[in-house]
């Protein structure tokens, strides 16, 4: 499985785009990259998955560079109930391994 | 929508002790898996099921045993708990290739 690499934590000011990057530079061909959030004391939340295309759906926009190394979540207007831990995963199927994600803190 | 469910959200048990924790889901998944979660270690599999009656090892299933009788629901079981089990235990549920979906957690004390 593709190791991802996230930065530990990022502020978003309320109302703004958050834009959560993830490294993926050992992805391959077809493995899907998906993002999952944890909000405190709660189990993780399906956010969004893609595997070449860029994504959108109702929570979120998920951007993949054209050679798969990267990525990026876009949470277009930031809310202080998007405070969380932002997982970026890589997986062909099955089990997911979560890594240590991004701290995204949402603020006033 | 997908509802997973899990008997409790905190539970307090004591060394040696059997613990079950139970999960169920309402939209007929075929695949179910429990994790653990650990400050600093993130999210690890600890066993999965993809049909009644079938489980497989996930990365740290050394203590825990599983059971799939019904389809909706998988049981995670803690043959003689100890303390190095205290955690926060999740369970998901999917179907074929698409995402999981996540209980809300059971947070386990063991003294």
């Amino acid at each position: 499985d593709a190791k991802t690499t996230q930065p530990p934590s990022m502020d978003c000011a309320e109302g703004r785009a958050a834009n959560l990057p993830c490294n993926h530079s050992t992805i391959s061909g077809n493995e899907y990259v998906y993002w999952y959030r944890q909000i405190h004391s709660q189990g993780p939340q399906y956010i969004i998955h893609g595997l070449k295309n860029n994504e959108t759906n109702e929570m979120a926009s998920l951007i993949i560079t054209e050679d798969r190394k990267s990525s990026t979540l876009i949470l277009p207007h930031a809310t202080l109930r998007d405070t969380a831990v932002y997982y970026c995963i890589v997986r062909v199927t099955g089990k997911l391994i979560f890594g240590q994600g991004t701290t995204l803190q949402v603020k006033p | 929508d997908v509802k997973v469910t899990q008997s409790s959200r905190y539970l307090v048990k004591r060394t040696g002790e059997k613990v079950f924790l139970e999960c169920v889901q309402d939209m007929d998944h075929e695949n179910m898996f429990w994790y653990r979660q650990d400050p600093g270690l993130g999210l690890r599999l600890i066993y999965f099921s993809y049909d009644v009656k079938m489980k497989e090892k996930g990365d740290i299933p050394e203590g825990y045993s599983v059971s799939r009788e019904k389809k909706e629901r998988f049981s995670l079981i803690l043959e003689s708990a100890s303390t190095n089990q205290t955690s926060m235990y999740l369970c998901a549920s999917k179907r074929g290739y698409n995402e999981q979906f996540f209980g809300p957690g059971t947070r386990l004390t063991v003294l």
